[in-house]
């Protein structure tokens, strides 16, 4: 079935360390993005990718890193200089597309982090 | 983006009719209503997006006030499964960048009761 895999489901990291969260997507889609949501609230932007070698940051890109290095594949590091990392960390991906069409992101089902 | 002003909460019993609200009185012209929701743990799924005429599709119906500053998500008959918060984003439908994000604010929690 097509759709977006992420993994883990569950992550914990220690003070200090680096951890990648994966995000692969079958679907064919150009556009990739990261968010981050914290409880009871929405969802914010980390990183989005438009294109293979690609991305920009979002509105909360500080302490996070990513790469485009294949079309279907758009990991996230969270690095250490992410002082606050607990969170839903959600991918998504589509593909923006000229008028009359539809911008509908698709989800995956998110990687729950938090630091020990 | 216009901004859009949803109520934090509402209840529904099962197989009635939920009708979720949403203002964007700033909506521009080639901005689209989409409607998102998010069971509890889940990403967000897609529900239904128009722009100016009502829409309907399996899962809901979608009716957009004719100056287009507020609209109306509903579900015909909500089941227990449709608990979830549900999002409502005004967007235009740019091609490509910062054009392809949405924005999700804190949406509605719709409890649906037995």
């Amino acid at each position: 079935d097509g759709g977006i895999t992420q993994s883990p489901k569950y992550l914990f990291r220690k003070e200090g360390q680096n951890v990648t969260l994966s995000c692969e997507q079958n679907l064919n889609h150009d556009a990739m993005y990261w968010y981050r949501q914290d409880p009871g609230q929405g969802l914010r932007l980390i990183y989005y990718s438009q294109i293979v070698n690609d991305f920009q940051k979002g509105d909360i890109a500080e302490g996070y890193s990513v790469s485009r290095e294949k079309k279907e594949s758009f990991p996230l590091t969270v690095t250490s200089a992410q002082k606050n990392p607990t969170a839903f960390y959600l991918c998504a991906s589509n593909t923006p597309q000229k008028s009359l069409a539809k911008n509908i992101q698709y989800f995956g089902a998110g990687t729950r982090l938090s630091v020990l | 983006d216009a901004k859009t002003t949803q109520p934090p909460s509402m209840d529904c019993a099962e197989g009635r009719a939920a009708n979720l609200p949403c203002n964007h009185s700033t909506i521009s012209g080639n901005e689209y209503v989409y409607w998102y929701r998010q069971i509890h743990s889940q990403g967000p799924q897609y529900i239904i997006h128009g722009l100016k005429n009502n829409e309907t599709n399996e899962m809901a119906s979608l009716i957009i006030t004719e100056d287009r500053k507020s609209s109306t998500l509903i579900l015909p008959h909500a089941t227990l499964r449709d608990t979830a918060v549900y999002y409502c984003i005004v967007r235009d439908e740019g091609y490509g960048g910062s054009q392809g994000n949405l924005i999700f604010g804190k949406g509605t929690k719709l409890s649906v009761k037995p």
